[in-house]
C-alpha cells in the first residue's frame, strides 16, 4: 500500500522568498507522485508530476520537484514566492495508471507582503 | 470549455434524505473517480469506474452508490443522508490503464447536511 507524508501542515513565506513544501512516500512498488495544487472553493490542478526518467520535474507556475529515491521524498520548491501562490498544496502517490491516487494530509501555505 | 463539471456546486440537504450529484468529462477518459474531501481538507478515493465497470470500492456505507451509464458519465447518489457526509465530492477522470497520467478533476460539490 503507498501512502504519503507532508510535513508542516501550515507554511508562511514572506513574498519572494524561497518556497519548500515537504512530502515524504512509502510504496512497495515504483511509485508515480503528483504535486496538486487547490486554490480556496476550487477544485484540484495538477502541478507536475514524476512517473519515470528525469528525477528533477518542472510544473506549471514556476514550480519543480525532485524524485529522490534514497530518501523517498518528492519536495516541491519555487525559487520566489509570490501572493497568488497561496493556497492548498496536497502531494499524491499512484502505483499504476488507472489507479486511485493516495494524497497526504496537504499544506496550507501562506505568502506574506 | 470545462473538463470535468459536476452539478450541483452546492447541496443543502436535511437528514434523512436521498440526493444524487452528476459529474460528466469531455476528455475522453476511461476512469472516473469520486473523491471525498472531509472538514480538514482529507482526500480520500470512494469509488473507481474504468469504462463503466467498478474497480475501486473503498470502506464506504453502502448508502453511496456510484452509478455509470456510460465512460463520459460517473453519478453519485446517497440515501438516507447522515450529518457526517457533509463535505466536499470532487469527481476526477484519468487516461485509461497504459500510461501513468494525472488525474483531472472537478471543482467540487459542497454538500451540507443539516
Amino acid at each position: 500500500a503507498q501512502s504519503v507524508t507532508q510535513l508542516g501542515s501550515h507554511v508562511s513565506v514572506s513574498e519572494g522568498a524561497l518556497v519548500l513544501l515537504r512530502c515524504n512516500y512509502s510504496s512497495s512498488v515504483p511509485p508515480y507522485l503528483f504535486w496538486y495544487v487547490q486554490y480556496p472553493n476550487q477544485g484540484l490542478q495538477l502541478l507536475l508530476k514524476y512517473t519515470t526518467g528525469a528525477t528533477l520535474v518542472k510544473g506549471i507556475n514556476g514550480f519543480e520537484a525532485e524524485f529522490k529515491k534514497s530518501e523517498t521524498s518528492f519536495h516541491l520548491t519555487k525559487p520566489s514566492a509570490h501572493m497568488s501562490d497561496a493556497a492548498e498544496y496536497f502531494c499524491a502517490v499512484t502505483k499504476s495508471s488507472g489507479d486511485k491516487l493516495t494524497f497526504g494530509t496537504g499544506t496550507r501555505l501562506a505568502v506574506r507582503p | 470549455d470545462t473538463a470535468v463539471s459536476q452539478t450541483p456546486k452546492y447541496l443543502v440537504t436535511q437528514m434523512g434524505n436521498d440526493k444524487s450529484i452528476k459529474c460528466e468529462q469531455n476528455l475522453g477518459h476511461d476512469t472516473m473517480y469520486w473523491y471525498k474531501q472531509d472538514s480538514k481538507k482529507f482526500l480520500k478515493i470512494m469509488f473507481s469506474y474504468n469504462n463503466k465497470e467498478l474497480i475501486i470500492n473503498e470502506t464506504v456505507p453502502n448508502r453511496f452508490s456510484p452509478k455509470s451509464p456510460d465512460k463520459a458519465h460517473l453519478n453519485l447518489h446517497i440515501n438516507s443522508l447522515e450529518l457526517g457526509d457533509s463535505a466536499v465530492y470532487f469527481c476526477a477522470s484519468s487516461q485509461g490503464r497504459v500510461l501513468v497520467t494525472e488525474a483531472f478533476f472537478g471543482q467540487g460539490t459542497r454538500l451540507t447536511v443539516v
